[in-house]
């Protein structure tokens, strides 16, 4: 099964700041790599699909890049509902799997 | 809009079974994948199953094969997760999620739209 290693587990930051969320995997993805929003007691949400592309409804400021085993979620500058964790999930092989998350907290 | 909502999700013992839904609406559900996934109190995100559109391919994560069993009823846009011998493991609350069908269709996400769960805890 693909592993994959998220950093930081906290990234401690203030409205307006940029984030820089980190997503490894064990093995090469090609692009097939997806973000997800999750809030206290709400149900994930998708952001980002296949490394780079925009879901639905999502806002310019969260962006996606890398290819292979490394991935980056950028959010440019932070809003107030943006602190949440965030999970990359890989589609590549079975099992789909999950990273551990980054919690984006405020400072 | 797009909804899941699901039900099924109790208090039970280890060894005991337990039957979930998830009623979808907003879309035409016989077009669409869908998946189970779960969450322990506290943690992350796991994968349990996937099937596909007309039912014909079901996949498992390996700790539940043999156990759980996902179904469909597209006549009743309805999916189901049959879970027997159910393990203090199995306690999450548990998603439904539509399987977005994005480029290159995987039928391994992502996933597009989730319910908002059902618990699901194996206690003596």
């Amino acid at each position: 099964e693909i592993v994959l290693t998220q950093s930081p587990a906290t990234l401690s930051l203030s409205p307006g700041e940029r984030a820089t969320l980190s997503c490894r995997a064990s093995q090469s993805l090609n692009r097939f790599l997806a973000w997800y929003q999750q809030k206290p007691g709400q149900a994930p949400r998708l952001l980002i699909y296949d490394a780079s592309n925009r879901a639905t409804g999502i806002p310019a400021r969260f962006s996606g890049s890398g290819s292979g085993t490394d991935f980056t979620l950028t959010i440019s500058s932070l809003e107030p509902e943006d602190f949440a964790v965030y999970y990359c999930q890989q589609r590549t092989n079975w099992p789909p799997t999950f990273g551990g998350g980054t919690r984006v907290e405020i400072k | 809009q797009v909804q899941l909502v699901e039900s099924g999700g109790s208090v039970v013992q280890p060894g005991r079974s337990l039957r979930l839904s998830c009623e979808a609406s907003g879309f035409t559900f016989s077009e669409d994948a869908m998946h189970w996934v779960r969450q322990a109190p506290g943690k992350g995100l796991e994968w349990v199953a996937v099937i596909w559109s007309d039912g014909s391919n079901t996949y498992y994560t390996d700790s539940v094969k043999g156990r759980f069993t996902i179904s469909r009823d597209n006549s009743k846009n309805t999916l189901y997760l049959q879970m027997n011998s159910l393990r203090a493991e199995d306690t999450a609350l548990y998603y439904c999620a539509r399987d977005g069908g994005f480029g290159v269709v995987t039928y391994r996400g992502p996933f597009d739209y989730w319910g908002q769960g059902t618990l699901v805890t194996v206690s003596s």
